[in-house]
């Protein structure tokens, strides 16, 4: 069964970079037939996709972030990457990582457990 | 690209059928037959319901089921259990950003 595992720091000061790994396994992030994907929560709110990433490198980005968000991804280590820059209090959120289909990027079927990602000085 | 507009919060007895609408535009929900709905327990992952508008994914018990009419996509669960109580996010392809999800519906199960 595929698994999805973030990690990265729980704590960004603001104006600084929140970084963070998503670490597939049981299943490729090679498959061409997958998309990869960032979503935050923030507490107490609904669900807001950042991005999604293709194992050739594609990627699609939330308009509202695109100008502070990187996504990557590194078929060797089987994992794909977050990198959020000027960072404010805001964007404190729960982040998950996930699988969307391709051809359906709406169809997400496997989730991370998430990880929580405080900014605070 | 705003998010889907869906109803805060609905609520229903058990065994009673409740449903949740998914309003967009042309653009994505009237335009495409790419919306799912997931539901989420609190600190839980969410978890994909409903994909293309109407197809259960294997395991998903056969009381939720999915509609769309014009830019409305709908989400009705039937004979409502206490196991259903959680949120539920719709989410639409859209052509001026690919993805986007609603707005999120709390649904109670008095």
């Amino acid at each position: 069964q595929l698994q999805l595992q973030e990690s990265g720091p729980g704590l960004v000061k603001p104006s600084e970079t929140l970084s963070l790994t998503c670490s597939v396994s049981s299943g490729s992030i090679s498959s061409t037939n997958y998309y990869w994907v960032w979503i935050r929560q923030p507490p107490g709110k609904g669900l807001e996709w950042i991005g999604t990433i293709y194992y050739g490198g594609t990627t699609y980005y939330n308009p509202s972030l695109k100008s502070r968000l990187t996504i990557s991804v590194d078929t060797s280590k089987n994992q794909f990457s977050l990198k959020l820059s000027s960072v404010t209090a805001a964007d404190t959120a729960l982040f998950f990582c996930a699988r969307q289909l391709y051809g359906d990027l709406t169809r997400i079927d496997y989730w991370g457990q998430g990880t929580l990602v405080t900014v605070s000085s | 690209q705003s998010a889907l507009t869906q109803p805060a919060s609905v609520s229903g007895s058990p065994g009673q059928s409740v449903t949740i609408s998914c309003s967009g535009t042309r653009s994505d929900v009237g335009g495409y037959n790419y919306v799912s709905w997931y539901q989420q327990h609190p600190g839980k992952a969410p978890k994909l319901m409903i994909y293309e508008v109407n197809n259960r994914p294997s395991g998903v018990s056969s009381r939720f089921s999915g509609s769309k009419s014009g830019n409305t996509a709908s989400l009705t669960i039937s004979g409502l259990q206490a196991e259903d109580e959680a949120d539920y996010y719709c989410s639409s392809y859209t052509s001026s950003t690919v993805f986007v999800f609603g707005t999120g519906t709390k649904v109670t199960v008095l």
